[in-house]
């Protein structure tokens, strides 16, 4: 059991070049999430999706693109790096009801934007 | 809209010591309640939650925190301090979701260090 799978681990883009952080859980579970974490602001939303088909905007969704095509898996995409980009980024999943809400993480993807 | 208040970015204390981290929430609903431990260069880990019923959980690693809906607060503790402690620790809040789960919403963290 994997749990949940990001890749890549590491990423460097120079300014305005496009890339997609991959996202993928095999828990079954409806609910994903995608998170930045930068020092001194923790975790903050960049959007979510409780189903297939179904997604919504965080608190930081400006310059990010997702799409849920499938239950398994929610990318990430940047149509245009830039340099306020750098972060870290964390993908989650849960069930979308009850359960007590816990989420769980991927590792993380490091991008560093020139 | 909920928020989290994590007091002190920054707590150090000596390895057999008390560890207090403290967080104080903010909800219009009755909350979920959570602290996630991040040791360096890795991803979040659940260290406990609270969700309904006691209001004194107990986590993996020794912690516990108490709810206190009076105080809006969920503390973070551990009797002993050990130095694999060291790591990130962030309180997040979420909904009831009685319409289904929504987002966790986190603190800013709070970096231990223990010291030998």
């Amino acid at each position: 059991n994997a749990g949940v799978t990001q890749t890549p681990k590491f990423q460097v883009l120079k300014t305005g070049q496009s890339m997609t952080l991959q996202c993928a859980q095999d828990m079954n579970h409806e609910y994903m999430s995608w998170y930045r974490q930068d020092p001194g602001m923790g975790l903050r939303l960049i959007h979510y999706s409780v189903g297939a088909g179904i997604t919504d905007q965080g608190e930081v969704p400006n310059g990010y693109n997702v799409s849920r095509s499938t239950t398994e898996d929610f990318p990430l995409r940047l149509l245009s790096a830039a340099p306020s980009q750098t972060s870290v980024y964390f993908c989650a999943s849960s069930y979308s009801k009850g359960r007590g809400n816990i989420q769980y993480f991927g590792a993380g993807t490091r991008l560093s934007v020139l | 809209a909920q928020s989290v208040t994590q007091l002190g970015s920054h707590v150090s204390v000596s390895e057999g010591a008390l560890v207090l981290l403290r967080c104080n929430y903010s909800s219009s609903v009755p909350p979920y309640l959570f602290w996630y431990v991040q040791y360096p260069n890795q991803g979040l880990q659940l260290l406990l939650k609270y969700t309904t019923g006691a209001t004194l959980v107990k986590g993996i690693n020794g912690f516990e925190a108490e709810f206190k809906k009076s105080e809006t607060s969920f503390h973070l503790t551990k009797p002993s301090a050990h130095m694999s402690d060291a790591a990130e620790y962030f309180c997040a809040v979420s909904d009831r979701g009685y319409s289904g789960n929504t987002p966790l919403v986190f603190g800013k963290g709070t970096r231990l260090s223990v010291i030998a």
